[in-house]
Parts: C-alpha cells; sequence; structure tokens
C-alpha cells in the first residue's frame, strides 16, 4: 500500500534552521491530512492537520502546506530545535475514518 | 490534558493463545482505532469503532480479531489465537468526530513466542 509517501528516511538539520519535511500522496479522494511526530517506545503525537479545502495551515513553529495538484504536502518547523528530534508521520485520511500514514522520516537536529 | 492510556505496555504470549489488549480513550471521544506497527514497517489501520459498532476494518482485521467496548470507558481488542506474525507494537486512538484529529495511546508491545 503505497498511497502515502514519504521519500525521505531520514533529515540533518542544524539547530535554528529550518527542517522541510515531504510527503507525497495518490489517492485523490484524500481530504485531510495530519503529521504526527513519534518518539521510540511513546505512541504517534498529533501536530497540525489540514484539511483539503486550505493550502497552509500555522500553529506556532509549525506549518503545513499542501499542494493539492501536485498530491505533495509539507511541514515546516521553523526554528528547528534538538527537542524536535524524533520520526515524523505524514497522514491521510478519507471522510473521517481510518488514516493512512507513511513510513515516517527521522529529523535530527543538531545543536 | 487528556490522553489515552494502553495496558499493558508490553504483553508476551505463546503462539496460539488468546490476548486482550486495553484501551481507554479520551473520556468525551466518539470514535475509537486500532493500529499496529509491525517493526520496521508503517502505522497499519485494523479496526474503527463507532456507536458500540465496527465502522470499517482492513483487510488484516480477521475473523481472529474481534474488539469491545465493554463499560463505556474501555476500549479492547481480543486476538483470539495469536500468531508468530501478530507480533507488534498495537496503538488504541480516538478522535471526537470522525473528521477530528486522532490521538493515539503509548502503544503495547505484543511479542508472540
Amino acid at each position: 500500500d503505497q498511497q502515502v509517501k514519504q521519500n525521505s528516511p531520514s533529515l540533518s538539520v542544524q539547530e535554528g534552521r529550518i527542517s522541510i519535511l515531504n510527503c507525497d500522496y495518490t489517492n485523490s479522494m484524500f481530504d485531510y491530512f495530519l503529521w504526527y511526530k513519534k518518539y521510540p517506545a511513546e505512541g504517534p503525537t498529533f501536530l497540525i492537520s489540514i484539511s483539503s479545502i486550505k493550502d497552509k495551515n500555522e500553529d506556532g513553529r509549525f506549518t503545513v502546506f499542501l499542494n493539492k495538484s501536485a498530491k505533495h504536502l509539507s511541514l515546516h518547523i521553523v526554528p528547528s530545535q534538538p527537542g524536535d528530534s524524533a520520526v515524523y508521520f505524514c497522514a491521510a485520511s478519507s471522510g473521517g475514518n481510518k488514516l493512512v500514514f507513511g513510513a515516517g522520516t527521522i529529523l535530527r537536529v543538531k545543536s | 490534558e487528556p490522553e489515552v492510556t494502553q495496558t499493558p505496555s508490553h504483553q508476551v504470549t505463546q503462539m496460539g493463545q488468546e490476548v486482550i489488549l486495553r484501551c481507554v480513550p479520551i473520556s468525551n471521544h466518539l470514535y475509537f482505532y486500532w493500529y499496529r506497527q509491525i517493526l520496521g514497517q508503517k502505522v497499519e489501520f485494523l479496526v474503527s469503532f463507532y456507536n458500540n459498532e465496527i465502522s470499517e476494518k482492513s483487510e488484516i482485521f480477521d475473523d481472529q480479531f474481534s474488539v469491545e467496548r465493554p463499560d463505556g470507558s474501555n476500549f479492547t481488542l481480543k486476538i483470539r489465537s495469536t500468531k508468530l506474525e501478530d507480533s507488534a507494537m498495537y496503538f488504541c486512538a480516538s478522535s471526537g468526530q470522525g473528521l477530528d484529529e486522532q490521538f493515539f495511546g503509548p502503544g503495547t508491545r505484543l511479542t508472540v513466542l
């Protein structure tokens, strides 16, 4: 099942700089997109979401951009902090209900 | 801040045995879910539950699996006869409405020997 893809397994960023995590999807029926952060031995923690009727949503240091024509979304973290180091999952749903997850991107923020 | 809780944190069982994984969703939430993550793989949807019945299930969720909300607060996942390939992290999640973000519990690590 490759409906949600995160093509970068890992990303390393210097503290204070911008982190950009990318996600592509293939199912045009998806209408709600979410980003989750996960630490080892913990469950996914909700970060930010966006509905398909929007192209941008911002919450503090986190901004999600949605490009429906390209079936692409991205998460920007500015400024990046060492505590942001974790696995970031992109997820999508259609009409609510089940989430389809990407494989995750490991973010390392170096101090 | 309200959170989803899960017990046990780690369950070890013998192949063929029944296991019950327990979850307490956020109290005013209406939608409940189980997901699993096999080591090194994606988080996969198993089942969703609303209004005391299954609203959607994946092909993974076969006759060996069942869910129940026995007492208005707990939400359980039962695996009747465990297989080696059932070894995974099992995550419970809940949401207020179907279109809301889902909040996940810390997970139960199931090891089938």
